[in-house]
């Protein structure tokens, strides 16, 4: 079975806080592809970064940086200085198996940053 | 680019009737586009595969005589919920895969609120 667990419903930090954001994914395939996205309040999905399996590189693109480790499935985002606009709900979603084209994801992680 | 459309934003309809919904792919072709459902404060769940020119895929579970889909062209695909009732109110939000060997990512719409009364 396929699953992501984002165990942080919610998570509250003021301006130029550094906030991190957990995923835990569950899969049996070998093969697999991970990624972030937000969501913003007007509700549109914004593509944050994809991962596949075999690259485990941490990977930081300006305030935003990713922490993949396969030993413990996990694949967590790390917001560093944080700004009001970062507030959002963060997905985590997994795609394996046959269909790659299949995300499943996770509950979301609802983030406040309060000025 | 890659920008997802979707009409209408917001929609509120009697129990009942049909409401249909359309996602386009405004600068590039989709050959493959994606149905989610979103209930609130929750996370987003995959109904339906759209594939230009053919039947669409259904996840377990979703009604495919109740969620009508087409994907006439290359840019659009549409949504129509049969005989809607208040359990079927939601955010429904579309998403489209560019044609073309190595696409991978999907493009997602802004969403649409139905709400059925």
């Amino acid at each position: 079975a396929q699953k992501v667990t984002q165990a942080q419903t919610e998570i509250s930090v003021v301006e130029k806080e550094d906030v991190t954001l957990d995923c835990v994914y569950e899969t049996r395939d070998t093969t697999y592809y991970l990624f972030w996205y937000k969501q913003p309040p007007s509700g549109e999905l914004v593509f944050l970064i994809r991962r596949n399996s075999f690259d485990e590189q941490n990977e930081i693109s300006g305030r935003y940086s990713w922490n993949f480790q396969k030993s413990t499935s996990s694949f967590n985002f790390t917001i560093t200085a944080s700004q009001v606009v970062d507030s959002a709900v963060y997905f985590c979603a997994l795609s394996a198996g046959y269909n790659t084209d299949k995300l499943i994801f996770g509950t979301g992680t609802r983030l406040q940053v309060f000025p | 680019g890659a920008v997802v459309s979707q009409h209408p934003s917001r929609v509120i309809c009697k129990s009942g009737t049909s409401v249909k919904i359309e996602c386009r792919s405004l600068d590039f072709q989709a050959t493959t586009m994606f149905w989610y459902r979103q209930f609130p404060k929750q996370s987003l769940m995959l109904m339906a595969t759209s594939n230009e020119g053919s039947k669409a895929t259904y996840e377990q579970g979703v009604e495919k005589d109740k969620f009508l889909i087409n994907h006439a062209s290359l840019t659009l695909s549409t949504l129509t919920v049969t005989s809607a009732h208040p359990e079927d109110s939601s955010f429904y939000i579309c998403s489209a895969r560019p044609s073309g060997l190595g696409s991978y990512e999907q493009y997602f719409g802004p969403g649409t609120r139905l709400t059925v009364t």
